[in-house]
């Protein structure tokens, strides 16, 4: 079975500091990860795909296969990147499952 | 380019009642998802629509059902109302099956 934790379900940090929200995943095959933001009063959408390798608004993801895991990094952290993050799995291979996580809620305080 | 519409935007109903909820896909996108997201939880995949076919679906009794229209909008019926259908319901188009998925803004039902 497919599963996605985020084991944080509120984050808070300082303006300028480092912010890392976990995700660990669940699957025997070889995944594709994701991580999707919903601002306020937004719809949800994509941040960015392990597979893209880049970097989106100063946030990284590495996948790590052998901790299960796919974190997302930011080095300093912003007051606008105070919104909801979700991790999201789907089998690699084709699937048009997505699978989320519960999410993190992140606050970034002046 | 229009983005991925849903309607209602919020919506009423009793136990036992029936509901539909519509969405629109964003220009060019000939593939639709549904999810449900209850409160303090992420999005659950109900199935998904392409070329009018349903093409995969998740855990979710049969009276969660589907169309997908030629113009490749999409509505979500759902039969039997229960309390625990309660929720947001969030409908997502992408230009083929696995490709990025746009999300519209949801319709909240509230079951009573």
């Amino acid at each position: 079975a497919q599963r996605v934790t985020q084991p944080e379900k509120l984050l808070s940090v300082f303006k300028g500091a480092p912010v890392e929200l976990k995700c660990n995943y669940s699957y025997s095959g070889s995944p594709e990860l994701f991580w999707y933001v919903q601002y306020s009063r937004q719809r949800l959408q994509l941040l960015l795909r392990h597979i893209s390798r880049e970097s989106i608004k100063g946030f990284t993801a590495d996948l790590n296969k052998g901790e299960t895991s796919f974190h997302l990094k930011k080095p300093f952290a912003q007051e606008e990147d105070s919104a909801m993050y979700y991790c999201a799995l789907r089998a690699q291979g084709g699937s048009e499952k997505l699978v989320f996580g519960k999410g993190t809620k992140l606050t970034v305080n002046p | 380019e229009t983005g991925v519409t849903q309607s209602p935007t919020h919506l009423i109903k009793t136990r036992g009642q029936q509901v539909t909820l519509r969405c629109s896909s964003q220009s060019g996108h000939n593939t639709v998802s549904w999810y449900q997201q209850a409160l303090g939880q992420g999005p659950q995949f109900i199935f998904q629509y392409y070329r009018e076919e349903e093409n995969g679906r998740g855990n979710f009794p049969p009276r969660f059902s589907g169309l997908q229209f030629p113009n490749y909008s999409s509505e979500l019926n759902v039969n039997a109302l229960e309390l625990d259908d309660s929720a947001l319901y969030l409908c997502a188009s992408s230009a083929g099956r696995y490709n990025e998925q746009f999300f519209g803004p949801g319709t909240r039902l509230t079951v009573l």
